[in-house]
């Protein structure tokens, strides 16, 4: 069955630090791959998607995502981190019509 | 904000009982799918509805069902509630049925089983 894995559940970074969360999914077909985004007390909302194309897709507030095929990878980057970024951050892949499998999820908290 | 509402906001049953969660989505959206959240935990899909008809489903029991309706609005049904069904529900909506739509999410109903 597909999965996705997030490896690191809590990051604690310092502002200005720069970011990466790993992302790592299972098929090995043509996926379609998200990352979305849970402020505190909000809703999930899109952080950006990976259908085909450039591998380097960027997406809302100044974050990217790197598809690297060979490594079942999709991980997701910003160079400086604000505070307002402390959130809950989900990858997700689906490959065919409606099944959106998610990740565990990374917490990720920002030292002001 | 997204556009898509959810009612209740909370919800505490014992087990045994059933419920009904709500979810309003985005006008125009023709597609709505649910997914249970546990502690802790990524959003799980439970089904899709597309144009009031069922169009997927994960790995759930069938006393997880469904309903939409032609104004946009759509039921969760879960019944003879466990424990285990403790978690946040969420809806999302979409404005069609394809794997490259953008899923637009409530806030979710957090549901209590005791």
């Amino acid at each position: 069955a597909q999965s996705v894995s997030q490896h690191n559940h809590h990051v604690i970074l310092s502002e200005a630090a720069s970011l990466e969360l790993g992302c790592n999914y299972s098929y090995g077909g043509t996926v379609n791959l998200f990352w979305y985004v849970q402020y505190p007390g909000q809703h999930l909302q899109l952080l950006l998607k990976y259908f085909s194309g450039d591998p380097l897709v960027k997406g809302i507030k100044g974050f990217e995502a790197e598809f690297i095929k060979s490594k079942f990878s999709f991980n997701l980057r910003k160079p400086s981190v604000q505070w307002s970024d402390t959130a809950e951050y989900f990858c997700a892949v689906n490959e065919r019509a409606s099944k959106i499998i998610f990740g565990s999820g990374t917490r990720l908290s920002i030292r002001p | 904000e997204t556009g898509v509402t959810q009612s209740p906001t909370h919800l505490i049953k014992t087990r045994g009982q059933q419920v009904t969660l709500r979810c309003s989505s985005q006008s125009g959206h023709n597609t709505v799918s649910w997914y249970q959240q546990a502690l802790g935990q990524g959003p799980q899909f439970i089904f899709q509805y597309y144009r009031e008809e069922e169009n997927g489903r994960g790995n759930f029991p069938p006393r997880f069902s469904g309903l939409q309706f032609p104004n946009y609005s759509s039921e969760l049904n879960v019944n003879a509630l466990e424990l285990d069904d403790s978690a946040l529900y969420l809806c999302a909506s979409s404005l069609d049925r394809g794997e490259q739509e953008t899923q637009y999410f409530g806030p979710g109903t957090r549901l209590l089983v005791l």
